[in-house]
């Protein structure tokens, strides 16, 4: 079973920052905060990802409470082409044994009005 | 393109036949993975591979189920006798083994 909660669906205004939010209640010390995102029919696509602090890249920005129970992704403008289903996944370091697969929940499907 | 590339993008076929997928990961990403998303659903892990060795595989992965990576390099994933069922997305990751996972397009599978 998926280690995150997530909400159903958002919407998000064109040129607004989205805030998609993630509770991990149950997250281990050596576990990792993934975020990828599924536009309708396609693969998914690698977002970002941290452990403790937060992260930015030219995506988005992660941010990560200080207990590591929760997080929030952040795409600072969004576009429409930003409207999708974004996981949020805690998973393990490589080196444990199962920790290899992603294991999805069922996203939050976020849709952004022009 | 440098991405995961998956074939064919798009399988229909008849209940009780036999189909086959290949993947083509990252070029030197030495782990690969298949998963499988249903209609309104995450994806759900199958199985992965390391080189060629296949090291884990999901309760999912039935015995009509083989998936194989012979040279380290691209992968095929058979389904034999295929059911109703089957029908699916089936989607394809790669990985170097400390690394994010990046996925292909995906082949979605119709039975009929």
């Amino acid at each position: 079973d998926a280690k995150t909660t997530q909400p159903t669906s958002m919407d998000c205004a064109e040129g607004r920052a989205a805030n998609l939010p993630c509770n991990h209640s149950t997250i281990s010390g050596n576990e990792y905060v993934y975020w990828y995102r599924q536009i309708h029919s396609q693969g998914p696509q690698y977002i970002i990802h941290g452990l403790k602090n937060n992260e930015t890249n030219e995506m988005a920005s992660l941010i990560i409470t200080e207990d590591r129970k929760s997080s929030t992704l952040i795409l600072p403008h969004a576009t429409l082409r930003d409207t999708a289903v974004y996981y949020c996944i805690v998973r393990g370091p490589y080196l444990i044994q199962g920790a290899q697969k992603l294991v999805f929940g069922q996203g939050t499907r976020l849709t952004i009005n022009p | 393109d440098t991405g995961v590339s998956q074939n064919p993008r798009h399988k229909i076929t008849k209940r009780g036949q036999n189909v086959t997928f290949r993947c083509d990961p990252i070029s030197e990403h030495n782990r690969l993975y298949w998963y499988r998303q249903t209609l309104g659903q995450g994806p759900e892990f199958l199985t992965y591979f390391q080189n060629e060795a296949q090291l884990e595989k999901s309760r999912l992965l039935s015995d009509r189920f083989s998936a194989e990576r012979p040279k380290g390099s691209f992968s095929t994933l058979e389904i034999q006798r295929t059911e109703q069922g089957d029908s699916a997305m089936y989607l394809c990751a790669s990985s170097t083994s400390t690394d994010t996972q990046y996925f292909g397009p995906g082949t979605r599978l119709t039975v009929l």
